[in-house]
């Protein structure tokens, strides 16, 4: 079957730096999205890798183990407004979405 | 742009009645899809489609219908509601290139 695993919620510290695992097992690989979810809004994409390595974007970087089934979002000088849910979504070999059930992040002061 | 637009925003609906969530996106992506997301389970992928004139069934489509009759357009329909079916519905589409998905603002059903 096709499995996407994060943790449900992690708390980290303003100005801090905290990162989201994301393990997969799915039929194909054509890459690796995280998204970001405030609460009541949409989903908005931050990040996809198809290559091993880190892509970095800013605060935000991502990096990607095709052979370990692995990616984690990288998260540095955390604000307020990063409180969200994060979601890893796995493309699989038809190209559709394969989703975890994401990770709420909460920033304390 | 509008991007993708979802209507309507929330709707209460009684149990056994039908309704149309409408989705219109105006960047001439070919993939469209539609979501439902329940607290703790993440996003659930209910119908797609790839092209006008073509569908699928994702993971959980049982009591929901698609059609494709344009590129701009892909409602999704409850038959007969009940009240699994509450819900946050999100439409989203994909460009074909990079198969990023973008989402609409997403509809929130209540059916009792």
């Amino acid at each position: 079957g096709q499995n996407i695993d994060q943790p449900t919620e992690m708390t980290a510290t303003e100005g801090a730096i905290v990162q989201i695992n994301c393990t997969y097992q799915t039929s194909g690989f054509n890459g690796l999205f995280w998204y970001q979810q405030h609460a009541g809004e949409a989903p908005t994409f931050l990040s996809y890798n198809v290559l091993d390595g880190l892509e970095e974007k800013g605060r935000f970087s991502s990096f990607l183990s095709r052979s370990k089934g692995y990616s984690y979002l990288l998260l540095k000088e955390l604000q307020m407004k990063d409180s969200a849910s994060y979601l890893c979504a796995v493309s699989d070999s038809n190209y559709q979405l394969i989703w975890g059930a994401g990770t709420k992040l909460i920033i304390k002061p | 742009t509008a991007g993708i637009t979802q209507a309507p925003t929330s709707q209460i609906l009684a149990a056994g009645r039908s309704m149309t969530l409408r989705c219109t996106q105006d960047m001439r992506h070919n993939a469209m899809y539609w979501y439902r997301q329940d607290l703790g389970l993440g996003l659930r992928l209910i119908h797609y489609s790839n092209t006008a004139g073509t569908t699928g069934k994702g993971e959980v489509p049982d009591g929901y219908s698609v059609s494709r009759a344009n590129t701009d357009d892909f409602p999704l329909t409850l038959a007969s509601a009940v009240p699994s079916q509450t819900s946050v519905y999100f439409c989203a589409s994909s460009d074909s290139a990079t198969h990023e998905q973008f989402f609409g603002p997403g509809t929130r059903l209540t059916v009792l």
